[in-house]
């Protein structure tokens, strides 16, 4: 069975620091991989996706790293703000799945102000 | 286009009865997956439409659950009889090929 590990599994910070979400997985074929967040009872919203060919992908504070040959991904979110605050996914779609996610059991962040 | 819609957001049924939720996806988008999320857990893949045709389903997707994407535009998802272990929250996404994925905002199931 294929899995997706997200660590740690909750995170409190204060508000400015620097951090980082770890997520491994055990598919050697993927060919993306996709960071989400979601906010408590609400729908996932896409924050970045990483082609099996590329190494990184940033959009404003947010940069995300791709290792396809160890298995890992992180995500960095700069000068955390108390509006991150939210669950974090990664997922991964696998060579042959048209495009389904697997995904990991998420990063429950917290900043303070 | 205001990305993925899903109606209703919040469903209250009683054990035994029947549901339908409806998905909207993005309407350039021919691939289109319904996931259910339970408390604390990521997603999990229950079926997938490339325009109307149904390619794949998990075995999650038990006798109950029937899926639709009639003329390859908007999709529905049945529960029927619902049981209390159907309590989840359902998303659904939409996609181009290998691009990223759009998640709606999800129909809240609760099963009394």
């Amino acid at each position: 069975k294929q899995e997706v590990t997200q660590i740690p599994a909750a995170l409190s910070v204060p508000e400015g620091e620097n951090l980082v979400l770890n997520c491994s997985f055990t598919d050697s074929a993927i060919y993306n991989l996709q960071w989400f967040r979601q906010d408590p009872g609400k729908g996932l919203t896409s924050l970045l996706l990483i082609q099996s060919s590329q190494r990184e992908q940033t959009s404003g504070r947010l940069n995300a790293s791709l290792d396809k040959s160890s298995g890992r991904s992180t995500l960095y979110i700069a000068a955390s703000q108390p509006g991150d605050s939210a669950t974090y996914l990664c997922a991964y779609a696998g060579g042959t799945s048209y495009g389904k996610l697997t995904f990991g059991q998420g990063t429950i962040l917290t900043v303070h102000p | 286009d205001t990305g993925v819609s899903q109606d209703p957001r919040h469903k209250i049924t009683k054990r035994g009865q029947n549901v339908t939720f409806r998905c909207d996806p993005i309407s350039e988008h021919n691939r289109l997956y319904w996931y259910r999320q339970t408390l604390g857990q990521g997603p999990e893949f229950l079926t997938y439409f490339q325009n109307e045709a149904q390619l794949e389903k998990s075995r999650l997707l038990s006798d109950r659950f029937s899926a639709e994407r009639p003329k390859g535009s908007f999709s529905t998802l049945e529960i029927q009889r619902t049981e209390q272990g159907d309590s989840a929250m359902y998303l659904c996404a939409s996609s181009a090929p290998r691009a990223e994925a759009f998640f709606g905002q999800g129909t809240r199931l609760t099963v009394v």
